[in-house]
């Protein structure tokens, strides 16, 4: 069973600062996921990645399978980042995900 | 085109009670998998299904079931409700076009009260 641990639970940041948020897991996989949860809200999936680094606008994600490591970065935050940021992986042929318990990130204007 | 679609949005049963959710994936997505989200155990896989097949189960009891259509849209069922079966309740679809690595799309999820 993969274990996938998040850091840190909770971060507050003021806007404009750059945020990383870490994300560790135990067994080999075939992607991870980085998901955004607004409060109330649905799921909404940031990046899917195996390997390397992928951009999104502010967002910049990156992943060591050696060391079975991803980080998510925000650059110049904004209270509208404020939110709670799931990290997941999957494994095999499958879909199933299994899920970090989250880090809730409040950016204050 | 539209997203994935979860009805109902909320509900309130009492123990002991049956209670089915239903989700309709984006059109052309042929994956539907099942999570349920609580506030203790945060989000856990029930389970997947693919080409009207369950592919995968996570590890909950038999009262939690499901089932994919034809069209690919998906109900889960959960009997005799239990207090701790008050969750959110959310579906993913992926289109199912090559690798594993497909993107899931979470619908806005079925939020369950068990009184």
């Amino acid at each position: 069973k993969n274990e996938v641990e998040q850091s840190p639970q909770n971060l507050t940041a003021q806007e404009g600062e750059f945020i990383t948020i870490n994300c560790s897991y135990s067994v080999g996989i075939s992607a991870l996921h980085w998901l955004q949860q607004h409060p109330g809200g649905g799921i909404v999936s940031l990046f899917m990645l195996s390997s390397g680094k992928k951009k999104h606008g502010r967002l910049i994600a990156t992943i060591n399978i050696q060391e079975k490591h991803s980080s998510l970065h925000i650059t110049a935050s904004h209270p509208r980042d404020s939110a709670v940021y799931i990290c997941a992986v999957s494994g095999g042929s499958n879909y199933k995900l299994t899920f970090g318990k989250g880090t809730l990130l409040t950016v204050n204007p | 085109k539209a997203g994935v679609t979860q009805t109902p949005r909320y509900l309130i049963k009492t123990r002991g009670q049956q209670v089915t959710l239903s989700c309709s994936p984006i059109s052309g997505h042929r994956s539907v998998s099942w999570y349920q989200q609580t506030p203790g155990q945060g989000l856990q896989f029930l389970f997947e299904y693919f080409s009207e097949t369950q592919r995968n189960k996570g590890n909950f009891p038999g009262r939690f079931s499901g089932r994919q259509f034809s069209n690919s849209r998906s109900e889960m069922n959960v009997s005799t409700l239990e207090l701790g079966d008050s969750a959110l309740y959310l579906c993913a679809s992926t289109l199912v076009g090559g690798p594993v690595t497909d993107t899931q799309y979470f619908g806005p999820g079925t939020r369950l009260t068990v009184l």
